[in-house]
């Protein structure tokens, strides 16, 4: 049972345009959201995160969003440049269970064309 | 600059084979963990460990076990490699107030043949 989905596999953005990575949760329990980023040939990064209290958080070009009573959050970035081509993951964790463990989705390939 | 370090970027393995996976992190981080990543599914969570001798099983941790005698080096051990655990292996470290910021290392490409 999938409960962290990213149901884009690949998205595709012109440079200079504002790119929308979507992902939806389906466990009420979770209440930390993060995302991360993967060049090929390295680990993931971490990029951003926020917790349910929030329903938006900023960092430089990256905005999170979440929206907890759709079970919801969407990560944009503003700009768009094509360093920013990578595959980002939604991740998520939360109370009940391990407070260690993080729930992964499958991932988007962003690419941003110049 | 945190980083995380695995023994290898690529290997080999035979089937039946005890596979031994090393991973050093040099920012005194209390958390490791390992993670698998396959087309598809992901990143799901082996074990992990929050000290020192301690550790608790992730999603799939059936046919791995996992070693952390000193606080900068969590091991994985496959006890006898099959096809089925061909894929990359990936080890994370994080700090005990941001477990979840976690810091990756490039992964270990593992196949069993």
């Amino acid at each position: 049972d999938q409960q962290v989905k990213q149901n884009s596999p690949s998205l595709s953005v012109q440079e200079g345009r504002i790119s929308i990575l979507n992902c939806d949760y389906t466990n009420s329990m979770f209440d930390y959201f993060l995302w991360y980023k993967k060049y090929p040939a390295e680990g993931p990064t971490f990029l951003i995160s926020i917790s349910s209290i929030k329903d938006k958080n900023e960092d430089g070009r990256f905005t999170v969003f979440l929206n907890k009573s759709a079970k919801h959050l969407s990560l944009h970035i503003v700009p768009s440049q094509p360093g920013d081509s990578a595959v980002y993951f939604c991740a998520a964790s939360g109370k009940g269970g391990s407070n260690y463990k993080l729930t992964f989705g499958k991932g988007t390939l962003l690419t941003v064309n110049p | 600059d945190v980083k995380v370090t695995q023994s290898s970027r690529y290997l080999v393995k035979r089937t039946g084979e005890k596979v031994f996976l090393e991973c050093v992190q040099d920012m005194d981080h209390e958390n490791m963990f390992w993670y698998r990543q396959d087309p598809g599914l992901g990143l799901r969570l082996i074990y992990f460990s929050y000290d020192v001798k301690m550790k608790e099983k992730g999603d799939i941790p059936e046919g791995y076990s996992v070693s952390r005698e000193k606080k900068e080096r969590f091991s994985l051990i496959l006890e006898s490699a099959s096809t089925n655990q061909t894929s990359m292996y990936l080890c994370a470290s994080s700090l005990p107030g941001k477990r979840w910021e976690q810091y990756f290392g490039p992964g270990t490409r593992l196949t069993v043949t």
